[in-house]
Formats: structure tokens, C-alpha cells, sequence
């Protein structure tokens, strides 16, 4: 079965610090992958998706991901984390073809302390 | 240009009555979506319809119909709530000829069933 793991349900990090939120994924093909963030209340917010090219990806707000294809993953970086980055993030797939369906992660609580 | 919007905010039912949920986007986008989210499972799907005219089943849809009124509107309707469909619904529209077929998300729905 096609699925997405983000291992950590939660990362605290101190403000300053580079973070870390890691995405694996089993899904056949090539996928589109995708880094959403969601605020409290709100709705999800596009950051950064990998289609081919580079496997290092940069997004919105400082934040990269780093697609590696032997070790199917897709994690999400930023050098020097904020405490307004504190949010849930989502890692999301598309298999390349054959369906319109996306594949989302259970989500990781970002902490960002002061 | 809103966006994806999504109507209510907030509802409260009992068991049993029904209610639909509207959602709209002037995107022009193809494709659209429903999500309910629930603490520690992500996203889950529950229909999506490709372009106007077709809806397919998603991961959960048992309970649940949804009506692709036009290209801007997707309706998810509950017949006969129950306390289980408790959940945050989110719509989501996307387009393919967006390389990487981008989802964009509405603000959410909170629903609670007592």
C-alpha cells in the first residue's frame, strides 16, 4: 500500500537553531512530493513540492526540502529556525500518474523555543 | 480573488440531522477535493472530482455524498450525522496544468455531531 511517514509527531527546537522535519514515503513511480504548514485555526498553506530537477527544493518562508530518491524521503529544512515557524506540517504525495489522489503524512507539531 | 472558501465555519448537530457543507473556488482549477482531519491521522480523503462532472471515491466516504455543482463548487453532504463524523472538513482545489498540480486549501469547517 502507497503511503507517507513523518516519524516525529513533534520537534522542538531552540530559536536560532537549524530544524529538521522528516518525511519518508512508499509510492511507486516517481511522485510529486509536497511540504504543507498549518497555523492554529487555519487551513493548510502551500510551502515547497518537488517535481524533478534539483533535489534540493526551496520554498516559502526560508524553508528547503531535500528530495532523496534511494532513501525515499523528503525532508524539510530551514537553517535558522523562528519561533513563528511554529506550526503543524504536513509532507504530502502524488503518484506521477494514474490518479488525482494525494497521500498525506499524519503531520509534526514544529516547536520552536525562545 | 478569495481563494478556496468554505461554508460554515462552525456547526453543531445532533445525531442524525443532515447538513452539507459548501465549498467554492475562483481558481479555475479543474480539480477539487474534501478532507476531514482528525488528531494524530492527518488528512484523509473522502471524495474528490477530477473536473466537472465526475467524483470519485476517496479513503473514507462512507456517510458522506458530495454534488460538483460546477467548475467553482463542491458540496459534501451528511444525510444522517453521527458523533464519529466530529472532524475539521477542509476543501482543497488544484489544477494539472499548474506544473506539480499545487493543492490550495479553504479554511476549514469544525464539526461537531453530539
Amino acid at each position: 500500500a502507497q503511503s507517507v511517514a513523518q516519524p516525529e509527531d513533534q520537534v522542538n527546537v531552540a530559536e536560532g537553531n537549524p530544524l529538521t522535519v522528516k518525511c519518508t514515503y512508499s509510492v511507486s513511480g516517481n511522485p510529486y512530493l509536497f511540504w504543507y504548514v498549518q497555523y492554529p485555526n487555519r487551513g493548510l498553506q502551500f510551502l515547497l513540492k518537488y517535481i524533478t530537477g534539483d533535489n534540493l527544493v526551496k520554498g516559502s518562508y526560508g524553508f528547503e526540502a531535500e528530495f532523496n530518491k534511494s532513501q525515499t524521503s523528503f525532508h524539510l529544512k530551514k537553517p535558522s529556525a523562528l519561533v513563528s515557524d511554529s506550526a503543524l506540517y504536513f509532507c504530502a504525495v502524488r503518484p506521477f500518474s494514474g490518479t488525482y489522489k494525494y497521500i498525506f503524512g499524519t503531520g509534526t507539531r514544529l516547536k520552536v523555543l525562545a | 480573488n478569495a481563494g478556496v472558501t468554505q461554508t460554515p465555519k462552525f456547526q453543531v448537530l445532533k445525531t442524525g440531522q443532515s447538513m452539507t457543507l459548501q465549498c467554492a473556488q475562483d481558481m479555475n482549477h479543474n480539480s477539487m477535493y474534501w478532507y476531514r482531519q482528525d488528531p494524530g491521522m492527518g488528512l484523509r480523503l473522502i471524495y474528490y472530482s477530477a473536473s466537472e462532472g465526475t467524483t470519485d471515491k476517496g479513503e473514507v466516504p462512507n456517510g458522506y455524498n458530495v454534488s460538483r455543482l460546477n467548475k467553482r463548487e463542491f458540496s459534501l453532504r451528511l444525510e444522517s450525522a453521527a458523533p464519529s463524523q466530529t472532524s475539521v472538513y477542509f476543501c482543497a482545489s488544484s489544477d494539472r496544468a499548474e506544473g506539480g498540480d499545487t493543492q490550495y486549501f479553504g479554511p476549514g469547517t469544525r464539526l461537531t455531531v453530539l
